[in-house]
């Protein structure tokens, strides 16, 4: 089982709706969730963090976690095609003894005008 | 601030030659990462430094690759010999006080082995 689960989509939405992007973790130790947005061709880029229960929400980004369930998830309200891109989903892990950023393989979302 | 520099942006080469990537973190930054991305295996960590320091080399495929941190504003990841399969894009990301805070992630180095 990977570590960090992602579906690799596309997801596609038709602009202003929600997008709702999901990921599932292995390590039930994990406090510190994270999501990257990466635009075709660039490097990620930090969006969200999270680290406790229940939602938390930065303009018309929100992201959601589940400890219990071993869930986080992103939604985008009123999606626009600036918000096409992959979304990736990063835990910390301490698998090796050190504290990491374990990534997943991202889901990417195309926002169609 | 510039950002996190890395060179060169392509590299193209043919198996078997060595492949030296280097990386400029943000000035102040204590952490520096090397991450590898493919299709299949999304992005990879392949070892940090804390301080110049290795900490954590656990994702560093095999005996070929190699990476150093010699100074606080200066690293290389080095790959020899090199093969088709290590075809991808490296990225080097810096990061403040904490292996797990925010990472600046530079624009990438994509590498193609023939």
């Amino acid at each position: 089982q990977k570590e960090v689960e992602q579906n690799s989509g596309p997801l596609s939405v038709p602009e202003g709706a929600i997008a709702s992007l999901n990921c599932t973790y292995s390590d039930r130790g994990s406090q510190s969730f994270f999501w990257y947005r990466q635009y075709s061709g660039k490097s990620p880029e930090l969006i969200m963090s999270i680290y406790s229960n229940g939602d938390k929400e930065d303009g018309r980004f929100t992201a959601q976690l589940n400890k219990a369930s071993q869930y986080v998830s992103l939604l985008i309200r009123d999606s626009q095609p600036s918000d096409s891109a992959t979304y990736l989903c990063a835990v910390v892990s301490r698998d090796t003894g050190f504290q990491k950023l374990v990534f997943g393989t991202g889901t990417r979302l195309l926002v169609s005008p | 601030d510039a950002g996190v520099i890395q060179s060169p942006r392509h590299e193209v080469t043919e198996m078997g030659q060595e492949v030296t990537l280097r990386c400029k973190p943000i000035s102040g930054h204590d952490y520096l990462f090397w991450y590898r991305q493919t299709m299949m295996r999304g992005l990879e960590l392949l070892i940090y430094f804390n301080n110049n320091v290795p900490i954590d080399d656990s994702g560093m495929p095999e005996d070929r690759f190699s990476a150093k941190m010699p100074n606080a504003s200066f690293s290389t990841l080095k790959i020899q010999p090199s093969e088709p399969r290590d075809s991808a894009v490296y990225f080097c990301a810096s990061s403040q006080d904490s292996p797990t805070g925010e990472l600046f992630f530079g624009e990438g180095s994509r590498l193609t082995v023939l």
